[in-house]
Order: C-alpha cells, then structure tokens, then sequence
C-alpha cells in the first residue's frame, strides 16, 4: 500500500520566510499527490494536487509544490510566510483504489 | 456553495456510552467518507459510501462502529459502545463521485470526541 512521510512534526518560521514542509511517498507507481491545510478547529482544505501534469504545482495562499520522481518527493514551499499560515499541513497520496493516505502532519508556527 | 456540514462540534461522553455523528455532504456529491483523526495524527479512513452503497469498509471496527447513508445523501457515524481509545476527531468528507483517484475530498469541520 502506499504510504507518504512527513519529515518534521513541528516547523516554525518567521514572518516573510520561506516555508518548506517536506514530503515523501513510497509506491513504485506515480501516484496522485495532495497537500492540505488544517486550522484550528477546522476540517481540511485543499492547497493543491498533482495529477501527472506539470511537475511543478500551484496552489491556493501563493504556496506550491514540486513532484520529483527521483526523489519519490513533494515538497510543499512557499516564498514569504505570513501569520495566517499557522496550521497543520498534511500531505496525502492516493492511486487506484481511489483511497487517501494521509501523513501524520506538520504543525507550523510563525514568528513576528 | 454550502461545504460539508457536521454536528455536533464536541461532544463528552464515558466509556460504554453510545453516541452518533451526522454528516450532510455537499449537494450533487455521491461520495461520503469518515475519516477518524486521532490527535498527533492523519486522518484515516473508516468507511466510503458511493450513493447509499458501501465501498470500503475495511478499517471500520465493526463490533461497536455503524455507519449508514439513507437515500445516498445524509450519513450517521455510530459508536457503541465507546472506548477510551476512540477519543479523536471525526471528520466526514464528499466528492463529485467515484471517478479517478485525483477527485478532490472537501472536508467538513469535525465532531471532537472525548470519551472518559
């Protein structure tokens, strides 16, 4: 089955930093790959996914992700954090039995 | 557009107390989901209805959690009797329907559970 790997539980950034959440997936096949964003007390929300299109995805809050094959990663980075980016990020992946794999998840916290 | 509504928000209960979740999905979504959050972790699956079918059940523990979908719209999560373990956050997701594998799951706020 495949399974993804968030490295690092906890991240934190200042204001006007780069943000990078690092992910990794196991599974011999490309598989679609998704990050979502989760504040407090919220479900989740859809930042973007990769679909074997362009291997560099744009998502929503000016974040972006880029699918390396040879790496089997999908980091999440965006250029310039900003204080409403503290939440819980979690990368998830799934393939043909249609299922989502979710990631133990990454908090972030950002400084002033 | 109205997301994925669910209530309660919170909810108390002891162990061996029974307690149930609703979830109304997305309008025109024929795909439902609960997922079982426990804190620290990713969501995980316990069940995917397509209309009022079941399509996965395989992580669902059967002896104390129910789960249906009447008229393929409106979904009820049950759990009794309710262990310590079962402490976490529930959250039901729809999509379009059962297409590909890269349809998008929109999430609703989840029901937090605290089972003492």
């Amino acid at each position: 089955a495949q399974s993804v790997t968030q490295l690092g539980s906890h991240v934190s950034v200042s204001e006007g930093a780069l943000v990078l959440l690092r992910c990794n997936y196991s599974s011999s096949v490309p598989p679609y790959l998704f990050w979502y964003v989760q504040y407090p007390n919220q479900g989740l929300q859809l930042l973007l996914k990769y679909t074997s299109a362009a291997t560099l995805v744009k998502g929503i809050n000016g974040f972006e992700a880029e699918f390396k094959k040879s790496e089997t990663s999908f980091h999440l980075t965006k250029p310039s954090a900003h204080m409403s980016d503290a939440a819980e990020y979690f990368c998830a992946v799934s393939r043909d039995d249609y299922k989502l794999s979710f990631g133990a998840g990454t908090t972030v916290t950002v400084r002033a | 557009e109205a997301g994925v509504a669910q209530s309660p928000r919170y909810k108390i209960i002891e162990k061996r107390q029974s307690v149930a979740f609703w979830c109304n999905p997305i309008s025109g979504h024929a795909t439902l989901y609960w997922y079982q959050q426990i804190l620290g972790q990713g969501p995980k699956l316990l069940i995917q209805f397509q209309n009022n079918g079941v399509v996965d059940d395989s992580q669902l523990p059967k002896d104390r959690f129910s789960a249906e979908r009447l008229k393929g719209v409106d979904s009820t999560l049950k759990i009794q009797p309710a262990k310590l373990e079962d402490s976490a956050v529930y959250l039901c997701a729809s999509s379009l329907g059962r297409t590909d594998s890269k349809e998008t799951q929109y999430f609703g706020p989840g029901t937090r559970l605290l089972v003492l």
